[in-house]
């Protein structure tokens, strides 16, 4: 079965800790894997697209990557506005299913 | 207006009434979606438009109609909800199924 998880849950850090959130996915062949961040109450924000193993992409403090079966959000020196929930997204090869992990809530402390 | 705009922003709704969301996009997309959000669950994908043609419907009940006279609109005609329809509704655009830009959301309440 087609699935995407996300960890942690919830992640605390405090200002300029680095970490870094999962998404392991399972999918019959991945078109695209996206990230995304959003609010509370508002519509999720689009950060990145990763199409292959071993593709990198940057915005700031936010780095993600991609594996064959995971892809990782990196944070470098968070600030407290970096504070929202990742969504990650897998696309299957097809181009006919979208799957979203539940997201990770991740808490920045000043 | 840029983006993915959705109307209302907030409604409150009893289980007798009928409503519609409104979804409108400008960014010159050719499939939108209607999601739901609930507390502490995965967005969950109702529908999906590819050029005003709907291609996904994922077991929503009837309750839910959508609607999409054209590439750059989505309605979501509700009737006879239940509480458990309480969420917030998500619009989104993408082109070719690619990565997707999303409304705010309408923070739908049914009593």
């Amino acid at each position: 079965e087609d699935q995407v998880t996300q960890s942690p849950e919830a992640l605390r850090l405090q200002e300029g800790e680095s970490s870094s959130l999962n998404c392991s996915y399972t999918v019959s062949g991945l078109r695209g894997l996206f990230w995304y961040r959003q609010d509370p109450g508002k519509g999720p924000e689009f950060l990145f697209t990763l199409y292959s193993a071993g593709e990198e992409k940057e915005k700031e403090r936010l780095k993600a990557t991609l594996t064959k079966k995971e892809s990782f959000l990196h944070i470098t020196a968070p600030k407290p506005e970096d504070s929202a929930t990742y969504l990650c997204a897998v696309l299957d090869s097809s181009a006919s299913k979208i799957i979203f992990g539940s997201g990770t809530r991740l808490s920045i402390r000043p | 207006e840029t983006g993915v705009t959705q109307t209302p922003r907030h409604l409150v709704m009893g289980m007798t009434n009928k409503k519609s969301l409104k979804c409108e996009q400008h960014l010159g997309h050719n499939a939108m979606y209607w999601y739901k959000q609930s507390a502490k669950k995965p967005l969950e994908l109702m529908f999906v438009y590819n050029f005003k043609e709907q291609t996904e419907n994922n077991s929503v009940p009837s309750r839910f109609s959508p609607e999409c006279p054209n590439s750059s609109h989505l309605f979501l005609h509700l009737h006879t909800l239940q509480p458990e329809d309480s969420a917030l509704y998500l619009c989104a655009s993408s082109q070719d199924r690619q990565e997707q830009y999303f409304g705010p959301g309408t923070r739908l309440t049914v009593t």
